[in-house]
């Protein structure tokens, strides 16, 4: 199975910032995703990291607010761009790979924004 | 649009007893559906998921899930509950073989174990 690292693991930032999050995969992955998980809240797909072309946004986010890189196999990054208290969350990263195409996650970046 | 809806945000059982966490889902297509585990600070965890090869799918740590369309249900179970199953469960449900559109989350049971 993959395993997913992210960096950083969390961060306390200020308002009106950006952060850019780093997601390495162990070994190639078909599909690459990101996730925010509100405070108590469940997963919410932001969007899918497409190799070498832009990301595919879900309803309600936009690529100005969270730029998405994914220039190889095995690593994308997610930048959350001018920074408001909302945006605290953790921020995950998936991989997609092998049997039955399982979706494997990365222990999520818990950022704070003050 | 896919959806899934977990009954109960909290569940409290005593260690050693059986474990029930309700999942049911919507889907216009044949769905595979997931439970995941979070543990306290760390990441998503995949317990188990079905894919339709087989009805009663079996995990890890002892748990599993029985798919029943009548229901559209994929409740997860566990005979005996342990200290260590005390964490947050999500359901999740894909429309594609393991998600390549992505996965849509129930709101998560929280495990409570009661010594």
């Amino acid at each position: 199975s993959a395993v997913i690292s992210q960096k950083p693991s969390r961060d306390i930032c200020q308002r009106g910032t950006s952060l850019t999050i780093q997601c390495q995969v162990d070994s190639q992955v078909t599909m690459m995703f990101w996730y925010r998980q509100q405070p108590g809240q469940s997963l919410t797909l932001i969007a899918t990291a497409n190799q070498g072309s832009e990301a595919t946004y879900e309803s309600g986010f936009v690529i100005d607010k969270f730029p998405i890189s994914r220039p190889n196999l095995t690593f994308s990054t997610l930048t959350v761009s001018n920074m408001s208290p909302e945006d605290s969350s953790i921020y995950l990263c998936s991989g997609l790979q092998g049997e039955g195409e399982t979706q494997y996650f990365g222990p999520g970046t818990r950022l704070l924004v003050l | 649009a896919q959806s899934v809806t977990q009954l109960g945000s909290h569940v409290s059982v005593s260690e050693g007893a059986l474990v029930l966490l309700r999942c049911n889902y919507s889907s216009s297509v044949p769905p595979y559906l997931f439970w995941y585990v979070q543990y306290p600070n760390q990441g998503l965890q995949l317990l188990l998921k079905y894919t339709s090869a087989a009805t009663l799918v079996k995990g890890i740590n002892g748990f599993e899930a029985e798919f029943k369309k009548s229901e559209t249900s994929f409740h997860l179970t566990k005979p005996s509950a342990h200290m260590s199953d005390a964490a947050e469960y999500f359901c999740a449900v894909s429309d594609s073989g393991g998600g390549a559109d992505g996965l849509t989350f129930g709101k998560g049971t929280h495990l409570i174990i009661q010594p």
